[in-house]
């Protein structure tokens, strides 16, 4: 089975600057994919990138980028200049690649954007 | 396109009463799932449906059955609900049978707050 952490519950980035949300999962697969969601307040799941593991380069979308090491297993999340509406709750998840998709989350860490 | 609908958004139920949560989507996506999320915790998946026609169970099935009444919509009933199951549940759907080298992304709906008393 797999298994998804991330050991940051809280954190806390002015407006403008960066910040890195951790996560490590662990697996015996080779072929898989990680996702980072985000949910605000609402509570809509929002996707906010994925990576395949079969690929190095590290995945990117507009402010958002991450870095994937696979053989130690992580997946962080850099946001760059921070918006108060990156405000939410970020999950990591994990999939096994295959026709039953399902995804393994991470407890979630809360990210509060200040002014 | 709606994406991904959920009905009703909110419920309260007593203990021993029973309810169906209602969800469908409009992407002619071939899976769904079913998931649950508690304070303190991701989302858990309860049930899913790979393709019309079949379900399986998830990591907390117990309490629980699905339908997959036709390629847009898959229900979750609780036949006895219990204040163990108060929780937000969330539907999500995918493309599915994608194959080991494509990604398959799940697009979730807004989610049903549950309470049980």
């Amino acid at each position: 089975a797999q298994t998804v952490t991330q050991s940051q519950p809280e954190m806390s980035v002015q407006e403008a600057e960066t910040v890195t949300l951790s996560c490590t999962y662990d697996t015996s697969e080779n072929n898989y994919y990680l996702f980072w969601y985000k949910q605000p307040p609402s509570r809509q799941m929002i996707l906010v990138i994925r990576q395949e593991a079969y690929k190095q380069q590290n995945a990117t979308e507009n402010r958002f980028s991450v870095n994937f090491q696979k053989a130690a297993k992580s997946f962080s999340l850099k946001i760059s200049d921070s918006q108060l509406g990156d405000t939410a709750m970020y999950f990591c998840a994990f999939m096994k690649a295959g026709t039953a998709s399902k995804l393994t989350f991470g407890t979630g860490t809360r990210l509060q954007v200040t002014l | 396109n709606a994406g991904v609908t959920q009905t009703p958004k909110f419920q309260v139920l007593k203990t021993g009463q029973s309810m169906t949560l209602q969800c469908a989507q409009d992407m002619n996506h071939n899976s769904m799932y079913w998931y649950r999320q508690d304070p303190g915790m991701g989302l858990r998946l309860i049930y899913y449906s790979a393709s019309e026609g079949t379900t399986d169970k998830g990591e907390v099935p117990n309490g629980y059955n699905v339908s997959r009444l036709n390629k847009r919509e898959f229900s979750l009933r609780l036949e006895s609900a219990a204040p163990s199951q108060t929780s937000v549940y969330f539907c999500a759907s995918s493309e599915g049978n994608r194959g080991a080298w494509s990604t398959d992304t799940q697009y979730f709906g807004p989610g049903t707050r549950l309470t049980v008393l």
